[in-house]
């Protein structure tokens, strides 16, 4: 099947800092991927899904100025976690679609476990 | 707006024996129904998937789920349980209109497997 990367695994910051996590389609092109946030315990909340060359769209209750999403290419979208605090530890999960008529399929990275100190 | 809901937050099975996690969901549409596996600090992984046909789905791993429309239902299930199961189990039903990218997802069921 197809795989979606995630960088970094784990990143530790400080409070106040901006994170940058990165989810890559390593063998397929993806002109959409999805951000999710996973609390312990807890299931998938979708944040937003990014296309690849246009704005991303935020689901309600996600401020966009906090989670900046940037699809530059059909391989990479990136998900910036500006000015984090310790709430906005979680783990963050990416998903890509295939590009072309619709597989049915979603393609999920591995998760990138934030703490925010 | 659908829905999913997995009612046993987590389920502890003995290996060899068999499981059944139960799935519901609300959806005004056919649904596009997905089970999916979630091994700790990991991503997920698709096990099966319904969008249409032969309400019995095969996956990998030897899961099998079945869409039962009267009771919108799609309860995964698996004959004999190994150690190497346990897990957490995530239902997810998808949109249609949008070509079922957009998943709702369960909270999930922890599989716990005892010697």
């Amino acid at each position: 099947g197809a795989v979606v990367s995630q960088h970094p695994s784990w990143v530790i910051c400080k409070s106040g800092t901006s994170v940058k996590i990165e989810c890559r389609s390593l063998d397929f092109q993806a002109t959409t991927m999805f951000w999710y946030r996973q609390f312990p315990k807890q299931s998938l909340m979708l944040m937003a899904t990014s296309n690849e060359g246009s704005k991303a769209t935020y689901e309600q209750g996600v401020e966009k100025d906090k989670f900046l999403i940037n699809h530059a290419s059909l391989t990479l979208s990136t998900l910036t976690v500006t000015s984090a605090h310790p709430e906005d530890s979680s783990f963050y999960i990416c998903s890509a679609r295939v590009a072309g008529p619709n597989t049915g399929e979603l393609f999920f990275g591995e998760g990138s476990r934030l703490t925010v100190l | 707006a659908q829905s999913v809901t997995q009612p046993d937050i987590h389920i502890t099975v003995s290996e060899g024996a068999s499981l059944e996690l139960r799935c519901n969901y609300s959806y005004g549409a056919t649904p596009y129904l997905f089970w999916y596996v979630q091994s700790p600090g990991q991503g997920l992984q698709l096990l099966l998937k319904y969008f249409s046909g032969d309400t019995l789905v095969q996956g990998i791993k030897g899961f099998e789920a079945e869409f039962k429309r009267s009771q919108s239902s799609f309860n995964l299930r698996k004959p004999s349980v190994h150690w190497s199961d346990a897990a957490e189990y995530f239902c997810a039903v998808g949109e249609s209109a949008s070509g079922y990218s957009t998943l709702t997802f369960g909270k999930g069921t922890m599989l716990l497997v005892s010697p």
